[in-house]
């Protein structure tokens, strides 16, 4: 059965240091997502990406944030600076024609 | 704005019921979602019901929506200990959003003593 894949599984960082989160979405899917969830605390929405651009981003989504298509499988979020409020488990979600979104198994952000 | 809320807690026996419930605000919402995250890992689809349905049965899930209400729950028949985990309810935005953006609930821990 298809499924999302995200890597790594875990990604521990130092403050201000760039990372880039991963992810391969199903592969006839057509639209994507990025979430994340705060230790104890709901999953919240980031961004959703759509024909090779920003369809809908959060408040959270700021201009640390970026998000890339750069081939035609892989699906990346990259934090320019990280901050310590940035550790989370970071979720990648991607659909097709329905709307039911599919998630990987995520990776968990430690910022130090 | 839009807000999904669940309690934070479920304890049952093995074997018996269990009924998980979860408020939203959003009536525009199209799908409802119900996702189970076990430890340590990600978000497992376990079943969704259209806005224009009351109810939705799969296998040993049961899906109600009152949308008078706005409250969904989800029934588990013949709880097993490896349905402990914690069950997330979700709601596409609605018209807030053309995206199909989810807004989760806080999940609810399942727990299921032998």
């Amino acid at each position: 059965e298809p499924e999302v894949t995200q890597t790594p599984s875990h990604q521990v960082t130092q403050m201000g240091q760039e990372v880039i989160l991963r992810c391969v979405p199903i592969s006839n899917h057509l639209y994507f997502y990025w979430y994340r969830q705060i230790l104890g605390q709901k999953v919240e929405f980031l961004v959703s990406f759509y024909n090779n651009e920003i369809s809908e981003k959060s408040e959270i989504f700021d201009d640390q944030f970026s998000v890339e298509r750069p081939d035609g499988s892989n699906f990346t979020l990259k934090i320019r600076s990280t901050k310590l409020e940035d550790s989370a488990m970071y979720f990648c979600a991607s659909s097709g024609q329905s709307d039911t979104q599919y998630f990987g198994p995520g990776t968990r952000l430690t910022v130090l | 704005g839009e807000d999904v809320e669940q309690s934070l807690f479920l304890s049952v026996r093995e074997g018996d019921s269990s009924v998980i419930n979860c408020t939203y605000t959003d009536s525009s919402s199209t799908y409802l979602y119900w996702y189970k995250q076990e430890p340590g890992a990600g978000l497992q689809l376990l079943t969704y019901i259209f806005s224009n349905m009351d109810m939705k049965q799969d296998q040993r899930l049961t899906v109600l929506l009152n949308k008078k209400d706005k409250h969904l729950s989800l029934r588990i028949a013949d709880t097993q200990t490896g349905d402990s985990a914690i069950y997330f309810c979700a709601e596409t935005a609605g018209s807030s959003s053309n995206t199909g953006k989810l807004i989760f609930g806080q999940g609810t821990t399942l727990q299921v003593k032998p």
